[in-house]
């Protein structure tokens, strides 16, 4: 998975707890995103950063809030989880060519979390 | 509105024979696309990319093609196995990536 490790794997959580995922990588890519994988939607962009402390929205943004204090490091934090954000969320990492986008993206293995 | 759109159906097809995937967009002026397999479990997995100057790109048994005034964009596999199976996701750079739902392609043995 091109040295990118995401923590935890699985969570199971209630309904309007705060919930952390981090996304960790060897590779010193500038680009890190974040995003949800859902049936019927696929793969949504929710945060992305382009550098330290440079983060920007994605297309469902809404509930969620990301930091990046150290390039290897991208956390994305659920302020207070809903059902409605049970889902698998796989971060991922990319150098650009031009703009806010990427020539290729390598992916995590994913977290699994569900919202009760 | 935006759209990019992959078959919804699963693909069927035997062991040996060519598998076609189809990726059809609107409203977007990309420049470039790309392919990513997907396993059960696993995050997508990049295979091949291909700009807008561009009409193919070739990788083993993986053939891409791009045509920018149908908006579409073929994925091919030639010769395929049932280790072929998996999810196919196409992306295209609008700004930032935005992928499609991806087509499950099943490669009968």
């Amino acid at each position: 998975d091109a040295g990118i490790t995401q923590s935890p794997r699985h969570k199971v959580t209630e309904t309007g707890t705060p919930v952390t995922l981090r996304c960790h990588q060897t590779e010193n890519h500038r680009y890190m995103y974040w995003y949800r994988q859902d049936p019927g939607h696929g793969l949504r962009l929710i945060h992305y950063s382009y550098g330290v402390k440079d983060t920007d929205k994605g297309e469902v943004s809404d509930g969620y809030s990301v930091s990046r204090s150290k390039t290897e490091d991208f956390l994305l934090t659920l302020e207070s989880a809903t059902s409605s954000q049970t889902s698998v969320y796989f971060c991922a990492i990319g150098s650009s060519s031009a703009g806010k986008g990427t020539d290729t993206q390598y992916f995590g293995p994913g977290t699994r979390l569900t919202v009760l | 509105s935006q759209k990019i759109e992959q078959n919804s159906e699963a693909l069927n097809i035997q062991e040996g024979k060519t598998a076609t995937l189809t990726c059809n967009y609107t409203n977007y002026s990309p420049a470039y696309l790309q392919w990513y397999r997907q396993d059960p479990g696993r995050g997508p997995v990049f295979l091949l990319l291909i700009r807008e100057n561009e009409k193919e790109k070739r990788k083993e048994r993986l053939k891409v093609t791009f045509d920018t005034t149908l908006k579409q964009s073929l994925f091919h596999i030639t010769a395929s196995q049932p280790a072929d199976s998996a999810t196919y996701l196409c992306a295209l750079e609008d700004d930032k990536i935005i992928f499609g739902k991806g087509t499950r392609l099943h490669i009968l043995p």
